[in-house]
């Protein structure tokens, strides 16, 4: 049973749109949620988070977006570049924070 | 800013023979954790440690598996012995504090033949 999903498995977006990258969970105790980005050859790289007190985090061009009723969240990449091309990965814990559960990933692709 | 290194970034070994991935964790970090990914797959939680004990280990964490930071060096993983099921990529995180974030590590490939 997979407790975290995400979707779509891959997508491609010109540069300059907005990237679109969906997560819903299982577990009604996870509370935290991290967003990891990673580039081929690296370890998962610590991208934006959000509590579940929240529904909107922003940094930047990056948003995520939280609907703790429907246990999904999203992450929007405003004006995407081609350096934002990697593999996006959604996470979740609980409070006690002992353990990541992760998304299987979607690999963004920005065309110039 | 502060890294996590692995050490190989990739390992070839005979099934049935004995691996040891080794992990430099951020130098001020006081949680470890490992985490396997199988091609295709989520990274999926192994196991975490603190204050050189495992705080708590997934089924994935096999008796085979064993994790240790002998005299606050390398945190490490060994697999003895070794099956062709534990072919992954093996990632390596530290973290401050229990609510902290994470940092990772490239990963170690291994591949078990």
């Amino acid at each position: 049973q997979q407790q975290v999903r995400q979707s779509p498995q891959s997508l491609t977006v010109w540069e300059g749109e907005t990237a679109i990258l969906n997560c819903s969970y299982e577990n009604s105790a996870f509370d935290y949620f991290p967003w990891y980005q990673q580039f081929p050859g690296e370890g998962p790289a610590l991208l934006i988070s959000i509590l579940s007190v929240s529904d909107k985090k922003e940094d930047g061009r990056f948003t995520i977006f939280f609907n703790k009723r429907e246990k999904k969240l999203s992450l929007h990449i405003a004006d995407s570049q081609p350096g934002d091309s990697a593999t996006y990965f959604c996470a979740a814990t609980d409070s006690g924070y002992n353990k990541l559960t992760f998304g299987k990933g979607t690999v963004l692709l920005v065309s110039p | 800013g502060p890294k996590v290194l692995q050490i190989p970034s990739h390992q070839i070994i005979d099934m049935g023979q004995m691996v040891t991935l080794n992990c430099d964790p951020v130098s001020n970090h006081l949680y470890f954790y490992w985490y396997k990914q199988i091609l295709g797959q989520q990274m999926e939680f192994l196991v975490n440690f603190y204050n050189g004990k495992v705080m708590e280990k997934s089924k994935l964490f096999k008796d085979q598996f064993s994790v240790e930071r002998p005299d606050g060096s390398y945190f490490t993983l060994k697999i003895q012995p070794t099956a062709l099921e534990d072919s992954a990529v093996y990632f390596c995180a530290s973290s401050l504090a229990q609510n902290s974030d994470y940092t990772f590590g490239s990963g170690t490939r291994l591949l078990v033949i």
